[in-house]
């Protein structure tokens, strides 16, 4: 798989309960970032964590990198239909500046 | 908060032709950044720019693309000849401490026909 693939890639939920979205790459990291997109808007950025932790917390948002595994979570707790978007994870490239996007996962929060 | 504010947010374009898509940075950030989605993809990398050059280009950004920085404020993405495959959604980005903090702009929606 390429750099950045998560899955899965859709995933429909009641408000209330929780999403986990996963997301792996293949390359060594500096950091990873989640973003969020709202149909055919801009990219919001989410959560950024380091190689060097492992978990952080941002309101509703949980972001877990194992990077023995080369994966990340994205969990949102207690969904809204506010929530209902794509959610892209995003890695570093080593010693560049670029991001290397995933796949996204389009997440559809009933209410 | 400050913003990335980019014009037009849809452009329509005749294959052949040249546009140029226009991009306001946050102003006491130095890294720019052109990304591009094309239709339900992810989105690409395009091009880095910093200290008035391209820092990094992908291998989409051929010769038809070019990156400019014509004054203090703006940083513009042309397209010398518009092929149908290069309809997407074009975001700017820029940054202060490179890949750790970047803004995203709401992205330029061009329809190449």
């Amino acid at each position: 798989s390429q750099q950045g693939e998560e899955d899965p890639q859709a995933l429909s939920i009641q408000e209330g309960e929780n999403a986990t979205m996963n997301c792996s790459y293949k390359t060594s990291i500096n950091n990873l970032q989640w973003y969020r997109q709202n149909s055919g808007r801009g990219l919001v950025h989410l959560i950024l964590i380091r190689s060097n932790e492992r978990e952080k917390h941002s309101g509703r948002l949980r972001v877990t990198l194992d990077t023995s595994k080369k994966s990340s979570s994205l969990l949102i707790t207690a969904s809204r239909a506010a929530d209902t978007a794509s959610y892209f994870c995003a890695t570093d490239a080593g010693n560049t500046d670029k991001l290397i996007f995933g796949t996204g996962t389009r997440l559809q929060v009933f209410p | 908060e400050p913003e990335v504010t980019q014009t037009p947010s849809h452009q329509v374009t005749q294959m052949g032709q040249e546009v140029i898509l226009r991009c306001v940075p946050i102003s006491n950030h130095l890294y720019f950044y052109w990304y591009r989605q094309i239709l339900g993809q992810k989105v690409e990398f395009l091009v880095s720019f910093y200290n008035n050059e391209i820092s990094e280009k992908s291998e989409i950004f051929d010769d038809q693309f070019s990156v400019e920085r014509p004054d203090g404020s703006n940083f513009t993405l042309k397209i010398r000849s518009t092929k149908l495959e290069d309809s997407a959604m074009y975001f700017c980005a820029s940054s202060a401490t490179g890949p750790y903090g970047y803004t995203f702009g709401s992205g330029t929606r061009l329809t190449v026909v």
